[in-house]
């Protein structure tokens, strides 16, 4: 299978614990992004990276949340002090630079207690 | 402000008839739109897309119409099968980075 890959699929966890997530792209696409979706709501983008470099962060991106792609290849998105609000569906898309079409993993489902 | 907006949260549709789902958007500067299909449990899945420079974009069952002037896109699905019932986001991409997702539309297809 070639598609994005994420892992893990599942996470509960307790308030003020933290927790990371990974994303794998699709190999030959530069471009990764990580959305956030509540039920209820569309995807909510949180940040992009072209190869290493991240060029966008919204301001959804709180000082608890890092995200990094230090070889260009797969990524991690960390919560830190998890709060009940950040329960969701954290999902990662990647892109090859200069197409517009956005490939969707199977996200990661945060649940906080 | 909702930038994208997807004011019909659900559809049910005969088998065999069409399916239309609507979006709306409120900034001119968009450049690109897009449809994904997103079934419970599993990430979205692109499904088909348009340029604004273009007013319609075709494959096979599926089909997507601009109106600029209306800041209007619809997705025309023919015929509509079982297999179509699932969550429909629009989104909408400023230029080649994020994109901007409406709320959903669900759409159920029944025979």
């Amino acid at each position: 299978d070639t598609g994005v890959s994420q892992d893990p699929r599942h996470k509960i966890t307790k308030r003020g614990q933290n927790v990371t997530f990974r994303c794998d792209p699709i190999s030959e696409h530069n471009r990764l992004y990580w959305y956030r979706q509540t039920l209820g709501q569309g995807p909510e983008f949180l940040t992009y990276f072209q190869n290493e470099a991240q060029l966008e962060k919204s301001r959804l991106l709180s000082d608890r949340f890092s995200a990094e792609r230090p070889k260009g290849s797969f990524s991690t998105l960390e919560i830190q002090r998890t709060e009940q609000g950040d329960s969701a569906m954290y999902l990662c898309a990647s892109s090859f630079g200069g197409v517009n079409e956005q490939f969707f993993g199977p996200g990661t489902r945060l649940t906080v207690l | 402000d909702q930038q994208v907006k997807q004011n019909s949260p659900s559809l049910s549709v005969q088998e065999g008839r069409i399916s239309i789902l609507n979006c709306d958007y409120t900034n001119s500067m968009f450049d690109y739109f897009l449809w994904y299909k997103k079934y419970p449990a599993e990430g979205p899945t692109f499904l088909i897309s348009i340029s604004s420079i273009k007013d319609k974009n075709e494959d096979g069952r599926f089909t997507v119409f601009l109106n600029k002037s209306a800041k209007h896109l619809s997705l025309h699905i023919v015929p509509s099968q079982p297999g179509d019932s699932a969550v429909y986001f629009c989104a909408a991409q400023p230029t080649t980075d994020k994109l901007i997702f409406g709320t959903g539309t669900r759409l159920q297809v029944f025979p």
